[in-house]
């Protein structure tokens, strides 16, 4: 079965302040992609990253970044300079197999971020 | 460019009287729908997904139904809402263009009274 554990319920830092959001997946398949999204406020889920799990290089972009361990089964997220904006709900997902039939996502519990001024 | 779209944005309902949420996309073709429910508590859980029109695979048993008339519509219904369907509501689609990804409407709260 495929699960998605998102340890942090909620995580409080101060304004420029580095944080990592921890994702720890489970699944039997060979091949899967892995997501994160962003949920402000407002609700709606913003779609962050993509990764499949042949592809295990870190990715940058901007002040995230994200790191993809195959060998733990994890894909953290990390805020570097964290600003106000940044306050949301962070969400990780596990997608099996390739694209195409159904592309059902399974989420984790989310962790809320709050950010300080 | 691919926008999604769901309605009403907020509700409020009594128990037992039916529901209607409607969900269309824009800009694609033969997409992939989904509606997730987001109770209190953060955690999304799918309720229904469809891969084609009058196509819709139901993930959990519950007092909610899915229909697909049209190829870039999805509406979530119920005859008799229960306390228990409040909540957030989100349509969803993705393609086997998108990679896998899937991407979201603003959502629709309800709050069944």
């Amino acid at each position: 079965a495929q699960k998605v554990t998102q340890a942090q319920t909620e995580i409080s830092v101060v304004e420029k302040e580095d944080v990592t959001l921890d994702c720890v997946y489970e699944t039997r398949d060979t091949t899967y992609y892995l997501f994160w999204y962003k949920q402000p406020p407002s609700g709606e889920l913003v779609f962050l990253i993509r990764r499949n799990s042949f592809d295990e290089q870190n990715e940058i972009s901007g002040r995230y970044s994200w790191n993809f361990q195959k060998s733990t089964s994890s894909f953290n997220f990390t805020i570097t300079a964290s600003q106000v904006v940044d306050s949301a709900v962070y969400f990780c997902a596990l997608s099996g197999r390739y694209g195409g039939a159904t592309n059902k996502l399974i989420f984790g519990t989310g962790t809320l971020l709050a950010v300080q001024p | 460019s691919q926008t999604i779209h769901q309605w009403p944005a907020t509700l409020v309902q009594p128990v037992g009287s039916p529901l209607s949420l409607e969900c269309t996309v824009e800009g694609t073709s033969n997409p992939n729908l989904y509606w997730y429910r987001q109770a209190a508590g953060r955690g999304l859980q799918l309720l229904f997904y469809s891969v084609g029109i009058g196509q819709i695979s139901s993930e959990v048993p519950q007092n909610l139904s899915a229909s697909r008339p049209q190829d870039r519509q999805f509406i979530l219904s119920s005859k008799k809402l229960l306390l228990s369907d409040s909540g957030f509501y989100l349509c969803a689609w993705g393609t086997i263009f998108s990679g896998n990804t899937i991407y979201f409407g603003e959502g629709s709260w309800l709050t069944v009274v």
